[in-house]
């Protein structure tokens, strides 16, 4: 079982240049994130979907964009790259069903990280 | 808004002794509280989490919490610490409703010295 799987693992961006981190999802679950870890920060959130075709902003929604076609995939697009996302990205999912109340199935579940570098 | 406060950035153990990580939290309502142990240059790893039910929860490689509602803390502990414990620790809190994103500390850094 592969659980939370992300490409590329490390990428360098020249400034202005743009770039898809995938991210997919063996586990059936509704919920994906994408988060983004400053060093010495926590994580922060970037975007969200509760499904597929449901994508909503988290904190922190500037300079990226995302698409959820399918419950498997929901790949983290960035625009026009500037130093300021130079930064580890983490895409996780969890179970559960939008209004649904919290249920053991609700953990979330980490992929391994981008670490994206922007010069 | 929720938040989640881990005020040591590093927390220092002798093998074999206990440990403490500490996190506070401040949430409208009923809070859902996790940990998570992040290795270097690995994504994150569920440890434990807090629902509802008995303050004390077990989790995995031997870790435990205490839930607080009084003192708004869930401190993770383990009794006799190892040297592959040694990672970075994140106490988070999750949306009730909507979202069910994490809200994270900043992370405590655990150093187990042999």
């Amino acid at each position: 079982n592969a659980g939370v799987t992300q490409t590329p693992k490390f990428r360098i961006l020249k400034i202005g240049q743009s770039m898809t981190l995938q991210c997919t999802q063996d586990m059936n679950h509704n919920y994906m994130y994408w988060y983004r870890q400053d060093p010495g920060m926590g994580l922060k959130l970037i975007y969200y979907s509760v499904g597929a075709g449901i994508t909503d902003k988290g904190e922190v929604p500037n300079g990226y964009n995302v698409s959820r076609s399918t419950t498997e995939d929901f790949p983290l697009r960035l625009e026009l790259a500037a130093p300021s996302q130079t930064s580890v990205y983490f895409c996780a999912s969890s179970g559960g069903t939008s209004g649904s109340p919290i249920t053991s199935t609700d953990t979330q579940y980490f992929g391994p990280g981008t670490r994206l570098t922007v010069l | 808004a929720q938040s989640v406060a881990q005020p040591e950035d590093q927390v220092n153990v002798a093998e074999g002794n206990p440990l403490t990580v500490k996190c506070t939290y401040s949430v409208s309502g009923n809070p859902y509280l996790f940990w998570y142990v992040q290795y270097p240059n690995r994504g994150l790893q569920f440890l434990l989490k807090y629902i509802t039910g008995d303050n004390l929860v077990k989790g995995s490689y031997g870790f435990e919490a205490e839930f607080n509602k009084s003192q708004t803390s869930f401190h993770l502990k383990k009794p006799s610490a190892l040297v592959s414990d040694s990672a970075l620790y994140f106490c988070a809190v999750r949306d009730r409703e909507g979202r069910r994103a994490l809200t994270f500390g900043s992370g405590t850094r655990l150093q187990v010295q042999p």
